[in-house]
This record gives structure tokens, C-alpha cells and sequence, in this order.
């Protein structure tokens, strides 16, 4: 099955500088790949997602990249504000009713 | 967006007392719900899919005797923790998809957290 690995596991930054997320998979048949950002007590709240047959997407401070190679993509966050202080989920999955296989998260503190 | 809705958000219940999650998607049909489990500090691990009119499938180490998983409807799951122990506690979330579409887009539910005293 799926695996999906997470690095790092918590990461601190500097209000304004950017931060990168890295996640790898397994399955080359996985061709949906959402993050997700959570915080303490809530359900998971999706911020981008990417598919297998883009490279690239990006909205507004937050973009995600994606290696099928490698199998490999990545989540960037620019101009980090207090606000993303959270933990960040990504996943891979297939399209259709299947479920999605999570990384381990990573806890983002943007300090002020 | 599509909209997951579960209860009750928290309960707190006694060892070896059963407690019922509901989930609900409020504005779709969900033909496959799938139920994850979210210790403290932990990433969410699939417990199993719920498949409306049919079985759940469980994964590997779930117990489908503890969990019971019904779907009854394209609209409605419950998971019930049957004789439920304090190891049980933890943070129980549903998800589903849009039925008929090829998104692969999870939408989820608030979560229940459970404590088991």
C-alpha cells in the first residue's frame, strides 16, 4: 500500500521568511496530492492540492510542487505570518472514492 | 465547498459503555465514508471505509467487533465503540468524497473526541 513520509516534523520560523515542507510517497499509481492544515482541536482544512499531471501550483503565499519522478512534492509558504502557526498534513491518494494515506505532519511556529 | 457534518464534537463515557459517532454529509451524497482515528500529536490513520449498503472494510490491526461501522444511507455513517476503554480515547474523524466524481477531495467531518474514564 501507501506510504507517505513527512519531513521535518516541526519547523520554526521567522515572521515574514518562507517555509518548505517535504513529503515523498511510494505509490506510483497516486495522482492526488493535498495538504492539509490543521489546527489543536479542529478537523484538517485543505489549503492546496495538486494532481499528477501538473508540476506546479500556486495561490497567493502558498505553493506546492510535484516530482512524479521522484515521487516527491513539496509544500512553500512565503511571507509566513503568525497565522500559520499550525500543523501541516500532506497526503497522496488516487482519484475516485479511495481514501487518502497521510504523512506524519509537521508543526509550523512562526514566531513574531 | 461540500459540507461534513459529525456528532457530538465530545463525550466523555464510562469503561465498557459503547458510544455512537454520527456523520453526516449535509449537501451530497457520499457513497464511501471513510473513518480515521488522530491520537494527541499523531497524523490521522485510516481505520476503515464505510461503503453505503454493504460491509466496511477494516485496516490491518482494527478491530471490526469494537468498531462497528453502519452505513445506512448515502447520507449517513456511524461508527459505535463498542466497550470502550480508556486506550480507545482519541480524537475520531469521518471524511467523504463527492459520490459520481473523480476529485479524489476529501471534505471532513468536526471530529469527536472521545475520552474514556
Amino acid at each position: 500500500g501507501e506510504n507517505v513520509e513527512q519531513h521535518p516534523s516541526t519547523l520554526s520560523v521567522q515572521e515574514g521568511d518562507s517555509a518548505v515542507i517535504k513529503c515523498t510517497y511510494s505509490d506510483s499509481a497516486s495522482n492526488y496530492f493535498p495538504w492539509y492544515k490543521q489546527e489543536l482541536g479542529k478537523r484538517p482544512q485543505l489549503i492546496i492540492d495538486i494532481r499528477s499531471n501538473v508540476g506546479e501550483k500556486k495561490d497567493q503565499r502558498i505553493a506546492v510542487t510535484l516530482n512524479k519522478t521522484a515521487k516527491h512534492f513539496s509544500l512553500h509558504i512565503t511571507e509566513t505570518q503568525p497565522e500559520d502557526s499550525a500543523v501541516y498534513f500532506c497526503a497522496a491518494g488516487k482519484s475516485g472514492n479511495t481514501p487518502l494515506v497521510f504523512g506524519k505532519g509537521t508543526r509550523l511556529s512562526v514566531i513574531a | 465547498g461540500a459540507v461534513v457534518s459529525q456528532h457530538p464534537s465530545w463525550v466523555i463515557c464510562k469503561s465498557g459503555t459503547s458510544v455512537k459517532i454520527e456523520c453526516r454529509s449535509l449537501d451530497f451524497q457520499a457513497t464511501t465514508m471513510f473513518w480515521y482515528r488522530q491520537f494527541p500529536k499523531q497524523s490521522l490513520m485510516l481505520m476503515a471505509t464505510s461503503n453505503e449498503g454493504s460491509k466496511a472494510t477494516y485496516e490491518q490491526g482494527v478491530e471490526k467487533d469494537k468498531f462497528l461501522i453502519n452505513h445506512a444511507s448515502l447520507t449517513l455513517s456511524t461508527l459505535t465503540v463498542t466497550s470502550a476503554h480508556p486506550e480507545d480515547s482519541s480524537f475520531y474523524i469521518c471524511s467523504a468524497s463527492f459520490q459520481g466524481t473523480s476529485t479524489g477531495e476529501l471534505f471532513f467531518g468536526e471530529g469527536s473526541r472521545l475520552t474514556v474514564l
